[in-house]
């Protein structure tokens, strides 16, 4: 069975920093699919990054990277110069075949002005 | 805006009734995804269609059932309503089957569910 475990329930940041999100998958797949999604208070649910079981870089997307240790089975989310606007529920989720995705049960992170 | 759209936002509804939620997926996209999201069970997988046929199955009751139509669009439905069934549901949509890589699943709005 797959798992995703984020032990961050809640994070605080400085206005312009950075800040790193942890996320922790467990597979027996060697293939997989990691994603980052951004829930704002208003509630929808908002794609950020991807990341490939057999990529070889980390992913990145403006702000947002991905750090990628597979020997480790993590994929934390970094934000750089965090905005007020980065207020909001992140979740981390895989998905090993068709559909099935299993997402963490999200950190919520406070920019702080 | 993901381009994925649902109707209704918000559902007020009493117990034992029947309610549908609808999906219209990006323009181009192929695979729909049913998901509920509750406060105590989190976000949950519940089916997948892919082009009219469905295609992964997920913690979904035997009281919901959905369907893809051949437009593309698909509705979630739910009967015999319970107080814990109260969540936001969401559908997600992708290109292909969802096993690709680079497949993602983009999120609609979501449907609020209240049952009294």
């Amino acid at each position: 069975a797959q798992k995703i475990t984020q032990t961050q329930p809640g994070m605080f940041v400085q206005e312009k920093e950075a800040v790193t999100l942890d996320c922790t998958y467990d597979t027996s797949d060697p293939s997989y699919g990691l994603f980052w999604y951004k829930q704002p208070s208003s509630g929808e649910m908002i794609f950020l990054i991807y990341q490939g079981s057999y990529d070889q870089q980390n992913a990145t997307e403006g702000r947002y990277s991905l750090n990628f240790q597979k020997a480790r089975k993590s994929a934390n989310l970094v934000i750089s110069a965090s905005q007020l606007g980065d207020s909001a529920m992140y979740f981390c989720a895989m998905r090993v075949n068709a559909g099935k995705s299993t997402f963490g049960d999200g950190t919520t992170l406070t920019v702080k002005p | 805006d993901s381009g994925v759209t649902q109707t209704p936002k918000h559902l007020i509804t009493a117990t034992g009734q029947r309610v549908t939620l609808r999906c219209s997926p990006r323009s181009g996209d192929l695979s729909v995804y049913w998901y509920q999201q509750s406060l105590d069970q989190g976000l949950q997988f519940l089916i997948q269609y892919y082009n009219g046929e469905e295609r992964a199955k997920g913690n979904i009751l035997e009281r919901f059932s959905a369907q893809q139509f051949p437009d593309l669009h698909s509705e979630l439905n739910l009967s015999s309503l319970e107080l814990g069934d109260s969540a936001l549901y969401f559908c997600a949509s992708s290109l292909k089957t969802g096993t690709s890589g680079t497949d993602t699943q983009y999120f609609g709005p979501g449907t609020r569910l209240t049952v009294l």
